[in-house]
C-alpha cells in the first residue's frame, strides 16, 4: 500500500510556461514534505519542503502548496526551463522519509 | 566541500556471490540510509542507522545487512546476490535529530548493481 502517490508518471512543458507536480498521500501523521530532484546518472538533490502546520512555501521559482483536507501537495515552477527537466520526488516523514515513485517532467523550447 | 561518495558506481556480479557497495560521508552526519530505485517504486528504504553500532531494516531489507564501525562509513552487503537485486542503489545522509525538522537527506551518485 503506496503511502505517497505520484499518479503522473510524466509531464511535457513549454519553457516560460508553468509546471505544477502533484502528489498525494493516505497518512494524516505526516509532519513535513520535500520535493527532490534527480538528474539522470546523479544523486536525488532536495530542492523544497514544508510543514504539516503551513500550507504553502516559497524558494525563488518554485512554491509548494499543501492541502492537509485533501491530503494533496503540488510543486509549482514559475517560470519552467529547460534545466528544469529532471524526475521530481515527492517525499514525506513520520520519521523516516517516504518516496513516491516520481515524475518525470519534460521542458521543451 | 563536504560529500557524500558511493563506490563502485557500476558493478556486475552473478547470482549467489556476495557484495558490498561502499557509501562515505565527510559531512559528519549521525544519520545513514541506504535505498534502492526501481522502476515504477520510486525510492525505497532498505537500511538506515542514527548512529555508531546502531542499524534498522527498512522497508525492503531481506536479502541486505549493514553495519556501522563509525561515523563516515555504511557499507550495504547483499549476503547472496539475486537477480532481483538488480537496481540503482542509493547512500543518503542527514543531520537532523530523528523528531525534528525536515530532516533533509543528501543523496551519493548511486551504484549501478547488476546481477546475472
Amino acid at each position: 500500500d503506496q503511502q505517497v502517490k505520484q499518479n503522473s508518471p510524466s509531464l511535457s512543458v513549454q519553457e516560460g510556461r508553468i509546471s505544477i507536480l502533484n502528489c498525494d498521500y493516505t497518512n494524516s501523521m505526516f509532519d513535513y514534505f520535500l520535493w527532490y530532484k534527480k538528474y539522470p546518472a546523479e544523486g536525488p538533490t532536495f530542492l523544497i519542503s514544508i510543514s504539516s502546520i503551513k500550507d504553502k512555501n516559497e524558494d525563488g521559482r518554485f512554491t509548494v502548496f499543501l492541502n492537509k483536507s485533501a491530503k494533496h501537495l503540488s510543486l509549482h515552477i514559475v517560470p519552467s526551463q529547460p534545466g528544469d527537466s529532471a524526475v521530481y520526488f515527492c517525499a514525506a516523514r513520520p520519521d523516516k522519509l517516504i518516496f513516491g515513485t516520481g515524475t518525470r517532467l519534460q521542458v521543451f523550447p | 566541500d563536504a560529500e557524500i561518495t558511493q563506490s563502485p558506481r557500476h558493478k556486475i556480479t552473478e547470482t549467489g556471490r556476495q557484495v558490498t557497495l561502499a557509501c562515505h560521508q565527510t559531512w559528519n552526519h549521525n544519520n545513514m540510509f541506504w535505498y534502492r530505485q526501481d522502476l515504477g517504486h520510486g525510492l525505497r528504504l532498505i537500511h538506515y542507522s542514527y548512529g555508531v553500532h546502531d542499524t534498522n531494516k527498512g522497508e525492503v531489507s531481506d536479502g541486505y545487512s549493514v553495519s556501522r564501525s563509525n561515523t563516515e562509513d555504511l557499507p550495504l552487503t547483499l549476503e547472496s546476490a539475486a537477480s532481483s537485486q538488480t537496481s540503482v542503489y542509493f547512500c543518503a545522509s542527514s543531520a537532523a535529530i530523528r523528531a525534528s525538522g525536515p530532516d533533509t537527506q543528501y543523496f551519493g551518485p548511486g551504484t549501478r548493481l547488476t546481477v546475472l
